[in-house]
């Protein structure tokens, strides 16, 4: 059965902290992994990784991956009340269409 | 503007009643997704469909169904086989299969039991 554990769970952090969100995987045929950010309503679309070792950056955002230990990486520096968010990772495969979703990071950050 | 257009923003059932979500998109997409999120447990994924007039089960389809008889409409209803409907419902789209293009999501409606 194909598997997104994400870690941890919950997080809670004051403005300025760095932050790190995991995301492992066992899966089979895997194709592509995927950030997003979810505040109150749509999940908003982060980052797509399909090459292991490459970095992605968005400002004060960046994530990479690593496809031989099977997992990801989401960094998050010098954070901001407005980074406060559901973090969700989720993996696709080669042979379906359809994506597969870890259970989310809950992040707060206090001012 | 394009984008996806889910209603209503919330919904109540009673015992015994089906009802049915609206996702509407406007970006050409071909593939469409309904999910469910209940708290502490990601999004799950209920049916996708890829093309107009067909449609598969994701992993938790019992309960629900859907039709795809245009490109920009994705309808789910929740039937009351689903003996839990209660939950946060999003819809996606993508232009292509989901593990090769992001996916694009609606506001979500969310859905109690009455």
């Amino acid at each position: 059965e194909d598997k997104v554990v994400q870690s941890p769970l919950s997080l809670v952090v004051h403005e300025g902290d760095t932050v790190t969100l995991n995301c492992s995987y066992e899966v089979t045929n895997f194709r592509s992994l995927l950030w997003y950010k979810q505040e109150k309503k749509a999940p908003t679309f982060l980052f797509m990784l399909t090459s292991s070792g490459i970095e992605k950056k968005s400002g004060r955002l960046s994530s990479i991956l690593d496809k031989k230990e099977l997992f990801s990486i989401l960094n998050i520096t010098a954070t901001q009340t407005g980074d406060s968010a559901i973090y969700l990772c989720a993996v696709g495969l080669l042979s379906y269409g359809k994506l597969t979703f870890g259970q989310g990071t809950i992040l707060t950050v206090h001012p | 503007d394009g984008g996806i257009t889910q209603s209503p923003k919330y919904l109540f059932r009673k015992e015994g009643q089906n009802v049915t979500l609206s996702c509407e998109q406007n970006l050409n997409h071909d593939a469409m997704y309904w999910y469910r999120q209940d708290p502490g447990q990601g999004l799950r994924l209920i049916y996708y469909s890829q093309i107009v007039n067909d449609f598969q089960k994701g992993d938790i389809a019992e309960g629900y169904s859907v039709s795809r008889e245009k490109k920009e409409s994705f309808p789910l209803t929740v039937t009351s086989a689903q003996k839990n409907p209660t939950a946060f419902y999003l819809c996606a789209s993508s232009p292509g299969q989901g593990a090769y293009q992001p996916q694009h999501f609606g506001d979500g409606t969310r859905l109690s039991i009455l």
